[in-house]
């Protein structure tokens, strides 16, 4: 089955502490995406990927990282310079990344600041 | 500041009815829209996506897009309590020269056995 697949589904951060959230997708999209969703605000954009070795800052990229050294794969590592970084994070794909094209999201990941 | 609004609702209907979910958008140039629904504590799934003025149907599910009043609605005929869930509305626009996607806040739906 292709799909979307995002680990670990729960994870818990001390302060100053750098965590990695894992994607992977076997859609064979060019296109990769994170997330983060908060509540009562709309999803907001921090890093995209539209082909491999490449990526660009989305909306509120200050203290995260991406890289993107295959095409499956488009790990997130929300550094200790994220001021809040307890949020739910979304990695989603497209077959192309001109966002005429529908995204497709992985189950997510919780992150929880202690 | 490009905008999507939605009604944060929450929309109660009664089982069988049918539901009516509105979105306004704020560029004009916007060319795609998209329709999600999210459960609570789930991720957003794919609804539907409309690209061109008038109605796009595809089982219970009618996406209407009025780009002359900049208005996308979601029609659900014959709602059952498993729709029961978030719809987000997420729509294109440029921005100089990039193209981006901006999301509004969804509509939280009800129905009612």
């Amino acid at each position: 089955d292709g799909g979307i697949t995002q680990s670990p589904k729960y994870l818990f951060r001390k302060e100053g502490q750098n965590v990695t959230l894992s994607c992977e997708q076997n859609l064979n999209h060019d296109a990769m995406y994170w997330y983060r969703q908060d509540p009562g605000q709309g999803l907001r954009l921090i890093y995209y990927s539209q082909i491999v070795n490449d990526f660009q800052k989305g909306d509120i990229a200050e203290g995260y990282s991406v890289s993107r050294e295959k095409k499956e794969s488009f790990p997130l590592t929300v550094t200790s310079a994220q001021k809040n970084p307890t949020a739910f994070y979304l990695c989603a794909s497209s077959i192309v990344g001109d966002l005429l094209n529908e995204q497709f999201f992985g189950p997510g990941t919780r992150l929880t600041v202690l | 500041q490009k905008e999507v609004e939605q009604n944060s609702g929450p929309l109660s209907v009664p089982e069988g009815a049918i539901a009516s979910l509105n979105c306004t958008y704020s560029d004009r140039g916007s060319q795609s829209f998209f329709w999600y629904r999210q459960y609570s504590g789930k991720s957003p799934e794919l609804i539907m996506f409309i690209y061109s003025n008038g109605d796009k149907e595809d089982g219970r599910f009618t996406a209407q897009l009025n780009k002359a009043s900049q208005y996308v609605s979601l029609l659900i005929r014959d709602s059952q309590p498993s729709d029961s869930a978030t719809y987000l509305c997420a729509v294109t626009y440029w921005a100089g020269n990039n193209r981006k996607l901006i999301w509004g806040l969804g509509t939280s739906l009800a129905v009612n056995p």
